[in-house]
């Protein structure tokens, strides 16, 4: 089983709906964790970091489950400039390990 | 700033031939990463320097050799490129392996094996 698993995608939604995706963690020590975003054929930037109260960005929110060992990533009314994959990732054991990413496109 | 900045951007190298990705921050932060990402399988860390002087590896270290030059600068060798080291490789770098995993990656090298 990877330390971090994510369901690759692809999402597919319209314009202005609310998405939400998962990633679970089997590394109960994990310790942070983190959201990515990547563009296609561009490098991973850090979206937010995911603390144990929850985290909000405007339109974005992210939650940290230690008991189901899993964080999520909502974003509200989504634009086609969202459209990218998201990478989560968890750290632990002094290294970080990434998920594979979910892949999220905003159609009009 | 121009943050983490990795050369060369594309490589192509026939198999058995050598060479050297050179990435370089200019943060100031402490700890530099070497990752590639293959499709479907994720970042993978190759290796990594938690502080100037200091290389550990990371989750696929075989065929890489490291140089961390100084603070600012840490290099990946290839001595003999193989066809499936073809891949995109990111440099990256964060402020301290201990306290804060917010890494910054650099844009990247494409990277192809014949």
């Amino acid at each position: 089983r990877k330390e971090v698993e994510q369901d690759p995608g692809p999402f597919n939604v319209p314009e202005g709906a609310t998405v939400a995706f998962n990633c679970t963690y089997s590394n109960s020590a994990s310790q942070s964790f983190f959201w990515y975003r990547q563009d296609c054929r561009k490098e991973p930037k850090l979206l937010m970091s995911v603390y144990s109260s929850g985290n909000e960005d405007g339109r974005f929110t992210a939650q940290l489950n230690r008991a189901s060992q899993y964080i999520s990533l909502l974003i509200r009314d989504s634009k086609l400039s969202d459209s990218a994959t998201y990478l989560c990732a968890g750290v632990g054991a002094s290294k970080i390990i990434f998920g594979s990413g979910t892949r999220l496109s905003i159609r009009p | 700033n121009a943050g983490v900045t990795q050369t060369p951007k594309f490589q192509v190298l026939k198999t058995g031939q050598s060479m050297t990705l050179q990435c370089a921050q200019d943060m100031n932060h402490n700890s530099m990463y070497w990752y590639r990402q293959d499709p479907g399988m994720g970042l993978r860390l190759i290796y990594y320097s938690a502080s100037e002087g200091t290389t550990d590896k990371g989750e696929v270290p075989n065929g890489y050799n490291v140089s961390r030059l100084n603070k600012r600068e840490f290099s990946l060798r290839l001595e003999s490129a193989a066809p499936s080291q073809t891949s995109v490789y990111f440099c990256a770098s964060s402020e301290s392996g201990d306290s804060s995993y917010e890494q910054y990656f650099g844009p990247g090298t494409r990277l192809t094996v014949t």
